[in-house]
């Protein structure tokens, strides 16, 4: 079955510095990544979604600035949270999506971010 | 403006019996829906998902039902099992770009 993987699982980070999750689709081309966010007892939010070698689309009240997203091949996309700060800890999942539904949008595992 | 909604934010059921999940959603123009189960510090794990084009899709455990003029669909679990117990959240694609609108999730607990 389709797979995405996902890292770091977990990341600490000093504020004021930048890290990048990474999101790799292992069997299948992902033309399209989607990016959520997960706070503590709540949905999943989309943030952005990215197509292979365009740039990305941001939700409303998504800084583009800040969370810098790259899909540079169809079988990986990355993002980058620059300048982190403690509200930015959150857990943050990829989805790989526009492919055939019966992958019915793998998800990563996810990468829980802690601000310090 | 929520799209999708879970009104239920959680469940508990006897180890055995049917678990009923409920979904509720507005905009029309949603063509495929999904169900993901979740545990904590985990990516969501595709369940099942239906077409808008069918009321009925059955896995298994696992059947999920649209009704479309109620905008409403519905996961059951039966027999349920004390290993479904986790955070079920319904997705629903539509609108542009094939993105996902998830609900707010419920959390359902077995017991055994």
């Amino acid at each position: 079955g389709a797979v995405v993987s996902q890292h770091p699982s977990r990341v600490i980070c000093k504020s004021g510095t930048s890290v990048k999750i990474e999101c790799r689709s292992l069997d299948f081309q992902a033309t399209t990544m989607f990016w959520y966010r997960q706070f503590p007892k709540q949905s999943l939010m989309l943030m952005a979604t990215s197509n292979e070698g365009s740039k990305a689309t941001y939700e409303q009240g998504v800084e583009k600035d800040k969370f810098l997203i790259n899909h540079a091949s169809l079988t990986l996309s990355t993002l980058t949270v620059t300048s982190a700060h403690p509200e930015d800890s959150s857990f943050y999942i990829c989805s790989g999506g526009g492919g055939s539904e019966n992958y019915g949008y793998t998800f990563g595992s996810g990468t829980r971010l802690t601000v310090v | 403006d929520q799209q999708v909604k879970q009104n239920s934010p959680s469940l508990s059921v006897q180890e055995g019996r049917i678990s009923i999940l409920n979904c509720d959603y507005t905009n029309s123009m949603f063509d495929y829906f999904l169900w993901y189960k979740k545990y904590p510090a985990e990516g969501p794990t595709f369940l099942i998902s239906i077409s808008s084009i069918k009321d009925k899709n059955e896995d298994g455990r696992f059947t999920v039902f649209l009704n479309k003029s109620a905008k409403h669909l519905s996961l059951h679990i039966v027999p349920s099992q004390p290993g479904d117990s986790a955070v079920y959240f319904c997705a629903a694609r539509g609108n542009a770009g094939n993105m996902l609108t998830f609900g707010g999730g419920t959390r359902l607990m077995v017991k055994p």
